[in-house]
């Protein structure tokens, strides 16, 4: 298996564009978060999906961010617009809800984003 | 509220040492309690799981860790340390009653040194 897979990897882009991360979840798993890390912040999770329909997005810091699950096998986390405190990278993890709900989450290797 | 504690930032231990990377956890029901290591420039990896059964839980790279339930820890272990453990470490827990949601610590930064 692939495991999970984020593009870009790496994104620089100036205050006020728009910045679209994406993810690929493994195969076969059914849950899928978005989580943002910053070394003054650490990691924090932004929102997450069980079945494409997102469950809690409290995380999500502000109304530029937006995140969609279209289907089981894509994901997108979206900043319009940018600005520079949303430099930092961010994970895409996926997992699989089973009858005992005890499987783990898998990571992606994350986008390194900047914003000028 | 279901959260994790980890209470050191940094942990530095001389190779070939035992090391200890200490968790604590707060959650209304039965935890499930993970790890996670994370190197430089790399997404989070998993190395172990507590959901039930035997309280010493063997996992990757010969790390272990012991759940305890009635001082709510889960301190993570490894009898000999080496220079390419160093990483930071993350614990989580997720309290199975409400939801799929993990819980992370701020995670611990481990020096193994030479």
């Amino acid at each position: 298996d692939a495991g999970v897979i984020q593009s870009p990897r790496h994104e620089v882009t100036e205050m006020g564009q728009e910045v679209t991360l994406r993810c690929k979840p493994i195969s076969g798993h059914n849950s899928l978060f978005w989580y943002r890390q910053t070394m003054m912040r650490g990691l924090e999770l932004l929102i997450y999906f069980n079945n494409n329909v997102p469950i809690d997005d409290s995380g999500m810091p502000e109304d530029r961010f937006s995140a969609k699950m279209p289907n089981a096998s894509f994901s997108t986390l979206k900043i319009q617009p940018s600005e520079p405190r949303d430099s930092a990278v961010y994970f895409c993890a996926s997992s699989r809800i089973g009858t005992s709900g005890d499987n783990e989450q898998f990571f992606g290797p994350g986008t390194r984003l900047t914003v000028l | 509220a279901q959260s994790v504690a980890q209470p050191e930032d940094q942990v530095n231990v001389a190779e070939g040492n035992p090391l200890t990377v200490k968790c604590t956890y707060s959650v209304s029901g039965n935890p499930y309690l993970f790890w996670y290591v994370q190197y430089p420039n790399r997404g989070l990896q998993f190395l172990l799981k507590y959901i039930t059964g035997d309280n010493l839980v063997k996992g990757s790279y010969g790390f272990e860790a012991e759940f305890n339930k009635s001082q709510t820890s889960f301190h993570l272990k490894k009898p000999s340390a080496l220079v390419s453990d160093s990483a930071l470490y993350f614990c989580a827990v997720r309290d199975p009653n409400t939801g799929n949601q993990f819980y992370f610590g701020t995670g611990t930064s481990l020096t193994v040194i030479p």
